[in-house]
């Protein structure tokens, strides 16, 4: 029971373009959402959230937008560096249910 | 200075062994988990402390035993060690245990049972 899904395991860019990364959820509790980027052989990081009250927000490069009809968000960058070559999860949290689900994660790739 | 650190990194062993790992975070967070992320790369919730209460217990065999010796400490026991352990674990802290608090995770402990 995926209750977070990445449905693209795989995403290629070009140095300087847009990157976006998709997430669906099929939990109406969740009221809070997380984006983590893994680099090989390392733990999650944080990188940006958005709570449900919102429908956008922006650190830097990095961009969430939350569609809380389509129970849908994405993540944008840009401009998207070699450095962002990694794979990013989305997670997920919500009502009396305050641990986080995970996505099955999205691997970006950065082709200068 | 590593935040959330994870010994050992590696770890072969054969089945039905039983083996430990550990877990430590010197963040001062008072909420630590243990994470299972599998050959699908789903990252699961195992477990999750608060001030060394258990808050969190998932469907988990009984053979994994966590225990939290004090706020900065969480070490996994797995006994009788399967094949399906195989795995990557993954320890984490917070502050607090609201689902809006940031998780901090260790670099994970690739467990191979053989």
């Amino acid at each position: 029971d995926q209750q977070v899904k990445q449905n693209s395991p795989s995403l290629s860019v070009q140095e300087g373009r847009i990157s976006i990364l998709n997430c669906d959820y099929t939990n109406s509790m969740f009221d809070y959402f997380l984006w983590y980027k893994k680099y090989p052989a390392e733990g999650p990081t944080f990188l940006i959230s958005i709570s449900s009250i919102k429908d956008k927000n922006e650190d830097g490069r990095f961009t969430v937008f939350l569609n809380k009809s389509a129970k849908h968000l994405s993540l944008h960058i840009v401009p998207s560096q070699p450095g962002d070559s990694a794979v990013y999860f989305c997670a997920a949290s919500g009502g009396s249910n305050y641990k986080l689900t995970f996505g099955k994660g999205t691997l970006l790739t950065v082709n200068p | 200075d590593t935040a959330v650190s994870q010994t050992p990194k590696y770890l072969v062993t054969q089945m039905g062994n039983d083996k430990s790992i550990k877990c430590e975070q010197n963040l001062g967070h008072d909420t630590m988990y243990w994470y299972k992320q599998d050959s699908k790369k789903f990252l699961k919730i195992m477990f999750s402390y608060n001030n060394k209460e258990l808050i969190i217990n998932e469907t988990v065999p009984n053979r994994f035993s966590p225990k939290s010796p004090d706020k900065a400490h969480l070490n996994l026991h797995i006994n009788s060690l399967e094949l399906g352990d195989s795995a990557v674990y993954f320890c984490a802290s917070s502050q607090g245990t609201s689902g809006v608090t940031k998780q901090f995770f260790g670099p994970g402990t690739r467990l191979t049972v053989l």
